[in-house]
């Protein structure tokens, strides 16, 4: 059965701890994208992978960090950086040859909360 | 980067009526897509329509990529369209989406 997971769907976490979430795919999707997303608004790109062992940051990469080890896999680590951690996090995979652009599928997401 | 603007941005409707849900965007994209974002957050895929027309059901979507807007029509609205519709584009090299604001569409019984 093909598609995107995350880990846990919800998180609960204190100040200045850090915490990973964790995207798993199995569609054999090149590239990998984490969004953002606040009550009411839409969705903001945080960080975003085209290939292995690659990554860029997207509009609010400050206080996030990733990897890219293996093609299926692309966690996020909230740091103690991140001013205002609690939100809901968003997994995307998409094909991605160059400068061929293919649509993106998203996970179920996960709700962090810090306090 | 590119702009996205969704309007309106909240909408009530009674079941049976039709809609029109708009995206205009700032500079020329190499995709567009629409998402239906249901009560547990989980974005579904409507349609992946950089330029064109396409329907599936009772929705449609239009996008007029020349004069830089998407529509997305509902017909014989549902309760069960209720929620968060959102349009997304991107341009240029790479693939990143940037998202409008969305718009809450409510339908009533």
């Amino acid at each position: 059965d093909g598609g995107i997971t995350q880990s846990p769907k919800y998180l609960f976490r204190k100040e200045g701890q850090n915490v990973t979430l964790s995207c798993e795919q199995n569609l054999n999707h090149d590239a990998m994208y984490w969004y953002r997303q606040d009550p009411g608004q839409g969705l903001r790109l945080i960080y975003y992978s085209q290939i292995v062992n690659d990554f860029q940051k997207g509009d609010i990469a400050e206080g996030y960090s990733v990897s890219r080890e293996k093609k299926e896999s692309f966690p996020l680590t909230v740091t103690s950086a991140q001013k205002n951690p609690t939100a809901f996090y968003l997994c995307a995979s998409s094909i991605d040859l160059g400068r061929l652009i293919y649509e993106q599928y998203f996970g179920p997401g996960t709700r962090l909360t810090v306090t | 980067g590119i702009q996205v603007e969704q309007s309106p941005p909240d909408l009530i409707l009674q079941e049976g009526a039709n809609s029109t849900l708009r995206c205009n965007f700032s500079d020329s994209v190499n995709n567009l897509q629409w998402f239906h974002q249901n009560p547990w957050g989980q974005l579904i895929n409507l349609f992946y329509i950089p330029s064109g027309t396409k329907q599936n059901g009772r929705l449609s979507a239009t996008t007029v990529a020349t004069e830089r807007y998407s529509l997305l029509y509902i017909s014989s609205s549902q309760t069960t369209d209720s929620g968060v519709y959102f349009c997304a584009v991107g341009g240029g090299s790479g693939s990143r989406l940037t998202f409008g604001e969305g718009t809450q569409l409510t339908v009533n019984p």
